[in-house]
């Protein structure tokens, strides 16, 4: 079975700087999709990045990239120059065949001015 | 609509009472999703239709909780007999794509989700 972990509860930095939110998961797959999704308290959750497992080259979008370890299984999401828009909860998730999303349990972002 | 409608945005229902939970997903998506999230915690997967096929629904908790998407666009999470662990928001998402590489390579669309609070 898969999982994804992401090991911190809450960060918090001041706006301007850059963070880093981890996550790491466990599959026997060999091609998979990775995600990082925004939840800002409306509830909607909001595609941030996504990672194909055969793509080596580390997704980007914008302000925001990840750090892609196949063999670590590691997922970790960097934001730079972060805005008091970033302030929401974000999730990674992991997809594959069985069509499930497998989410971790969020990490609680909050950018301060 | 130009996205996916959920309906209600909010339900408070006494323990023991049945709820359905709406979802309208986006015109012509095939592929639509149901998740669970608990209060601080990630969404867990309820259940998958492709139109009106129900293709998984491993994730649903107990045989109280039933969906259906009869005309394979509308679908409806019925709740029996509801308890305090029901208690969640419910959220929806969409897809036009049939197949799982297509599901992930594209966004998939969210609704706002249900809050359902269960006294």
């Amino acid at each position: 079975a898969q999982t994804v972990t992401q090991s911190q509860p809450e960060m918090s930095v001041q706006e301007a700087e850059t963070v880093t939110l981890s996550c790491t998961y466990d599959t026997s797959e060999n091609n998979y999709y990775l995600f990082w999704y925004k939840q800002p308290p409306s509830r909607q959750m909001i595609l941030v990045i996504r990672q194909e497992a055969y793509k080596q080259q580390n997704a980007t979008e914008n302000r925001f990239s990840v750090n892609f370890q196949k063999a670590a299984k590691s997922f970790s999401l960097k934001i730079s120059d972060s805005q008091l828009g970033d302030t929401a909860m974000y999730f990674c998730a992991f997809g594959a065949s069985n069509y499930q999303l497998i989410w971790g349990a969020g990490t609680k972002l909050i950018i301060k001015p | 609509g130009a996205g996916v409608s959920q309906s209600p945005r909010y339900k408070v229902a006494k323990r023991g009472q049945d709820v359905a939970l709406r979802c309208d997903p986006i015109s012509g998506h095939v592929s639509l999703f149901w998740y669970q999230q608990a209060l601080g915690q990630g969404p867990e997967f309820l259940t998958y239709f492709q139109n009106e096929a129900q293709l998984d629904k491993s994730g649903l908790p107990s045989d109280r909780f039933f969906a259906e998407r009869p005309e394979g666009s509308v679908s409806t999470l019925k709740i029996q007999r509801t308890q305090q662990e029901d208690s969640a928001v419910y959220l929806c998402a969409s897809s036009p794509y049939a197949g799982w590489v297509l599901n992930f390579d594209q966004p998939q669309h969210f609704g706002d989700g249900t809050r359902l609070s269960i006294l």
